[in-house]
């Protein structure tokens, strides 16, 4: 069974456009996250969120919104699409840690956003 | 905030040879993780190294939390090792919430 499962794998879509990826786990963890893989391979922490908190990375636009149903679920909101937001983003789910930090993350399979 | 380098940014090596890459980070981290990136994308996690070594297989990690640098070794490389290597280090950034920042890689590709 996949631990962590995104989808869909692919998505190409227009500018302007307003487009969803879903995201689940089954480990169950009690935090998950999205981060976006830029075309250097560079990777950032979009969010992280639990069921006490969301934590917004500030540099992340408005129109990028996080939406968790249930504790297994986090689907990631985007609106009108710019070509910029073409990237790679990942799931990735962890425990919490001991004393609140970060526990050991481990990751969806990836959605490439593909934005004309 | 905190940064994370990572060298040698690209590496090439010959199957069956031995390497060492680093990870430098700029501030007490509270944790340390090493992830492979595959050819095809998929980020898989090697170990969570907060200070000590750590071995699974052919890899093994060392971090050294006070003079803050970590070191991933692959030992009789594979065509398989191939891929991007990230380290990303785990700080705590306030108000009780911790923040993982990635280095930007490095790009090992074994040859046969």
């Amino acid at each position: 069974d996949t631990a962590v499962s995104q989808t869909p794998k692919y998505l190409v879509t227009q500018m302007g456009n307003d487009k969803s990826i879903k995201c689940e786990q089954n480990l169950g963890h009690d935090t998950m996250y999205w981060y976006k893989q830029d075309s250097k391979k560079f990777l950032k922490i979009m969010f992280s969120y639990n069921n006490k908190e969301l934590i917004i990375n500030e540099t992340v636009p408005n129109r990028f919104s996080p939406k968790s149903p249930d504790k297994a679920h986090l689907n990631l909101h985007i609106n009108s699409l710019e070509l910029g937001d073409s990237a790679v983003y990942f799931c990735a789910s962890s425990q919490e840690g001991l004393a609140g930090g970060l526990n050991e993350q481990f990751f969806g399979p990836g959605t490439r956003l593909t934005v004309l | 905030g905190i940064q994370v380098e990572q060298s040698p940014p690209d590496l090439i090596l010959q199957e069956g040879a031995n390497s060492t890459l680093r990870c430098n980070f700029s501030d007490s981290v509270n944790n340390l993780q090493w992830f492979h990136q595959n050819p095809w994308g998929q980020l898989i996690n090697l170990f969570y190294i907060p200070s000590g070594t750590k071995q699974n297989g052919r890899l093994s990690a060392t971090t050294v939390a006070t003079e803050r640098y970590s070191l991933l070794y692959i030992s009789s490389s594979q065509t398989t090792d191939s891929g991007v290597y990230f380290c990303a280090a785990e700080s705590y950034s306030g108000a009780g919430s911790y923040q993982l920042t990635f280095g930007k890689g490095t790009k090992l590709s074994v040859i046969p």
